[in-house]
């Protein structure tokens, strides 16, 4: 079946690590979004791309970054600089720039800082 | 820059009655809007989309939303809810088709649906 596949689930860190989330996306969508989620506060966009080997910084990209080496793969890093990195991450991917359509979501990670 | 409001934190309704939920956003041009529905510790699904045309849009499980340029809203509705609808609900609103390249959604901050026997 086609798509979004985030991993892991729950996801648990220590103060001062690195730790990276998976997304592979199998539907051949040229877009890929990493959001944040925290109670209240709907989803936040960290960083966007549009093609392979290009990203964008969204509205809070500070102590997180990312790589689109491959169009099937959009993995994210929450690096030790990022102060509240417990939350709920969402990656989403659509198919093509400025066409019609609409973000497809994967199942998410919650992230905890212990 | 395109924001999104969702007045409504939370709503509790019977199950059976109608529902509204209710969105605005701010765009300069003619917007791209979604409604997602989120179950807990879920993703997203889309529910229903507008991008032109007839301003009254059908999705799934029952529910429409109207398009109403004059107020800048984009509200939900279904007539009737049954209990599996309790969740949050999402709207977004993306660039739409003038601002091509710059293609990012931009969600409100969600309204939690809890529906009562």
């Amino acid at each position: 079946d086609g798509g979004i596949t985030q991993s892991p689930k729950y996801l648990f860190r220590k103060e001062g690590q690195n730790v990276t989330l998976s997304c592979e996306q199998n539907l051949n969508h040229d877009a890929m979004y990493w959001y944040r989620q925290d109670p209240g506060q709907g989803l936040r966009l960290i960083y966007y791309s549009q093609i392979v080997n290009d990203f964008q910084k969204g509205d809070i990209a500070e102590g997180y970054s990312v790589s689109r080496e491959k169009k099937e793969s959009f993995p994210l890093t929450v690096t030790s600089a990022q102060k509240n990195p417990t939350a709920f991450y969402l990656c989403a991917s659509s198919p093509r720039r400025g066409m019609n359509t609409e973000a497809f979501f994967g199942q998410g990670t919650r992230l905890t800082v212990v | 820059a395109q924001s999104v409001t969702q007045p409504d934190i939370h709503i509790t309704v019977s199950e059976g009655a109608s529902l509204e939920l209710r969105c605005n956003y701010s765009y300069g041009a003619t917007p791209y809007l979604f409604w997602y529905v989120q179950s807990p510790g879920q993703g997203l699904q889309l529910l229903l989309k507008y991008f032109s045309g007839d301003t009254l849009v059908q999705g799934i499980k029952g529910f429409e939303a109207e398009f109403k340029r004059s107020q800048s809203s984009f509200n939900l509705r279904k007539p009737s809810v049954h209990w599996s609808d309790a969740a949050e609900y999402f709207c977004a609103v993306g660039p739409g088709i003038s601002n091509f390249g710059n293609e990012k959604l931009t969600f409100g901050t969600g309204t939690r649906l809890t529906i009562i026997p």
